[in-house]
């Protein structure tokens, strides 16, 4: 079945911006959607299909694909962001379901 | 307010049997698919099953085929996930998620996520 690859760890100062990828060769063709989980938390989404946002998500979370590689853009990073992010996708099969392995934001 | 809350979860031994279960609230739930997704301590997010809204079709991930069936009860609002021969990598927080694919959306997204249920398979 299809992959996603994250970076497991990720940095950013707090207030700048930071991008958060997912490679796959799926994601030419499909939107990937983004989830943040925070400790002992359930995930939540963040970002899905061509940067859709649920309502209650900051606009300083921003989606975008390029290639075989998606993005997740937080804005000026705040304290509450830290947290992991998972990007996932429905592959080309239409019956599984896949997630990137996570990668863990900290905000300094 | 739209809610799902799992139950069932527990410490079972290898080799045995559980259903756990995911009650939906504020939302017409014959109207979407379900998933289950786990996550086994200190690991990743790992989707095991859905079914589709009126559960004429199901999906599972390999390592579940055969031992795992998802079903769903929508007179009750419920999803169930029937766990067989399990095994200590079964053991993970196990959530279930309504898909919004076809109802409020074209893409498919795991809108909504339950607490989650843990289960912990151990002698």
């Amino acid at each position: 079945s299809a992959e996603l690859t994250q970076d497991p760890a990720v940095s950013v100062a707090l207030g700048q911006t930071v991008r958060i990828t997912c490679q796959g060769d799926s994601l030419r063709n499909y939107f990937a959607s983004w989830y943040q989980q925070k400790p002992g938390q359930a995930p939540l989404l963040v970002i899905y299909g061509n940067n859709d946002r649920p309502s209650g998500i900051p606009d300083r979370f921003s989606g975008s694909t390029s290639g075989n590689t998606a993005s997740l853009t937080i804005f000026g990073a705040q304290a509450e962001d830290e947290a992991d992010y998972y990007c996932n996708f429905r592959d080309s099969s239409g019956s599984q379901w896949v997630f990137g392995g996570g990668t863990k934001l900290t905000v300094l | 307010q739209v809610q799902l809350v799992e139950s069932g979860g527990g410490v079972v031994q290898p080799g045995k049997s559980l259903r756990i279960s995911c009650a939906a609230s504020g939302f017409t739930f014959s109207d979407y698919g379900m998933h289950w997704v786990r996550q086994a301590p200190g690991k990743g997010l790992e989707w095991v099953a859905f079914i589709w809204y009126d559960g004429s079709n199901k999906y599972y991930t390999d390592s579940v085929k055969g031992r795992f069936t998802v079903s769903r009860d929508n007179s009750e609002k419920t999803v169930y996930l029937h766990m067989s021969s399990l095994r200590a990598e079964d053991t993970a927080v196990y959530y279930c998620a309504r898909e919004i694919f076809g109802v409020l959306s074209d893409h498919h997204v795991m809108d909504v996520w339950g607490q989650g249920t843990t289960i912990t398979v151990s002698s």
